[in-house]
């Protein structure tokens, strides 16, 4: 089974308005992290923002929210005001408390239309 | 930033022969990571090294081999390049405990032909 799935192979916005990007994990660890990147046409990864699984609040990062639902499983990222430099690929990871690796989604490409 | 670097950052090489890419970090961190990346696939484990001589197999190892002989350097070995192995790979850092992210090098465009 896959431990992060992303649904949304394409998402496109409007610039300004915001835009959620879903992300689902699997895991039977009481403790994980998730974490969430953007890789630009440039091609470097950029770390994004950080929940924890026992962190009471959603994870802001200026722009970036976290909406943590732990009974769901899901981790969505949501970008609010969205601008022309957010269009980028935008991928989803899982760092369990068992294991020493990370596991990705297969990403989700993000256009911000003017 | 942190301090991971990958060498080369592009290489165009023939099927059979061998290839080695080297990831060297100056931030001390524990863990070392070997993806790829492909379209449709977003990141795939390669390796992964958690100290000095301490390396285990990811989702993607066949064909790859690791070796970590000093806390800064990771290198990845295709002992014989296949067409199937051209990709972008990156090599990623991190520190031990749930809330430490994965910091990446600016990646290896691998071409195999």
């Amino acid at each position: 089974a896959q431990k992060i799935t992303q649904t949304q192979p394409g998402m496109f916005v409007q610039e300004k308005e915001a835009v959620t990007l879903d992300c689902t994990y699997d895991t039977s660890d009481p403790s994980y992290g998730l974490f969430w990147y953007k890789q630009p046409s440039s091609g470097e990864m950029i770390f994004l923002i950080y929940q924890g699984s026992y962190d009471q609040q959603n994870a802001t990062e200026g722009r970036y929210s976290l909406n943590f639902q732990k009974a769901r499983k899901s981790a969505n990222l949501v970008i609010s005001a969205s601008q022309l430099g957010d269009s980028a690929m935008y991928f989803c990871a899982m760092r369990e408390e068992t294991g020493n690796q990370f596991y990705f989604g297969t990403g989700t490409s993000l256009t911000v239309i003017p | 930033d942190a301090g991971i670097t990958q060498s080369p950052r592009h290489k165009v090489t023939e099927t059979g022969t061998p290839v080695t890419l080297r990831c060297h970090q100056t931030e001390n961190h524990r863990y070392m990571y070997w993806y790829r990346q492909d379209p449709g696939h977003g990141l795939r484990l390669i390796h992964y090294s958690y100290g000095v001589k301490d390396t285990d197999k990811g989702e993607v190892s066949d064909g790859y081999s690791v070796s970590r002989s000093k806390t800064e350097d990771f290198l990845l070995t295709l002992e014989s390049a296949t067409s199937s192995q051209t990709s972008v790979y990156f090599c990623a850092i991190s520190q031990e405990g749930l809330n430490y992210e994965q910091y990446f090098g600016p990646g290896t465009r691998l071409t195999v032909t």
